[in-house]
């Protein structure tokens, strides 16, 4: 079955930028989306195929995908994207998530 | 606004059947073309696919979960359901009903209900 690897912690100091990797085979063949998770709170689509962002997502928030990776950058690092995030991506018609990064804001 | 309500038992009992319903807040499901989706996290855990349906009844379901999962819908209450049989300790999470238009790789999860929690113990 299809994987996808995310580093487990992401830490970023604030203002900094920030880069969330996302590794599956031939994953740029895809299409990679991301989605912001809080503590508590419902997953929320941050970046979909690839780089498009959805209305009111910041323009912080930009996605690349090439070759066997995908990376969600967040530029700029507020103390609100203190979150986890996960990646996804599609093989035949099954839904594939990373296994998430937290990223830490400090 | 759409909106997505999941509802059910939050306690079930090893070996029984965990069923759960998501309520979506439009007019008419049949006539808007998406998929629903369910999924689930265990406490401190990542996201799972259980499986999706759209409004005709076509279903997709994982396939380490299609022997033990039935997804409908019912277009005339805007509801889509979720049952899982046999359940365990391991079946123990947050489920989310979410939205995405299709099953191809330009598809996302653009809206999310709040989930709700389902415990599997005696």
């Amino acid at each position: 079955s299809y994987e996808l690897t995310q580093p487990p912690s992401v830490s970023v100091s604030p203002g900094q930028t920030a880069s969330i990797t996302c590794s599956g085979d031939k994953l740029g063949d895809k299409y990679a989306c991301w989605y912001q998770q809080k503590p508590g709170q419902s997953p929320v689509l941050v970046i979909y195929e690839d780089s498009k962002r959805p209305s009111g997502i910041p323009e912080r928030f930009s996605g690349s995908n090439s070759g066997n990776t995908a990376a969600l950058t967040i530029s700029g690092t507020q103390a609100m994207d203190e979150a986890e995030y996960y990646c996804q991506a599609w093989d035949t018609s099954t839904p594939v998530f990373g296994g998430g990064t937290k990223l830490t804001v400090l | 606004q759409v909106q997505l309500q999941e509802s059910g038992p939050g306690l079930v009992k090893p070996s029984e059947t965990l069923s759960l319903t998501c309520s979506v807040s439009v007019d008419s499901i049949s006539r808007i073309s998406y998929f629903w989706g369910w999924i689930r996290q265990p406490p401190g855990k990542g996201l799972e696919w259980i499986g999706s349906i759209f409004y005709s009844g076509s279903t997709y379901y994982s396939a380490s979960l299609k022997s033990r999962v039935t997804i409908s819908v019912d277009t005339s209450k805007n509801q889509i359901s979720l049952r899982l049989s046999s359940v365990t300790a391991a079946d123990t999470a947050v489920y989310y009903c979410a939205r995405h238009e299709g099953v191809s790789s330009d598809s996302s999860f653009d809206l999310w209900g709040r989930g709700t929690l389902v415990t599997v113990s005696s």
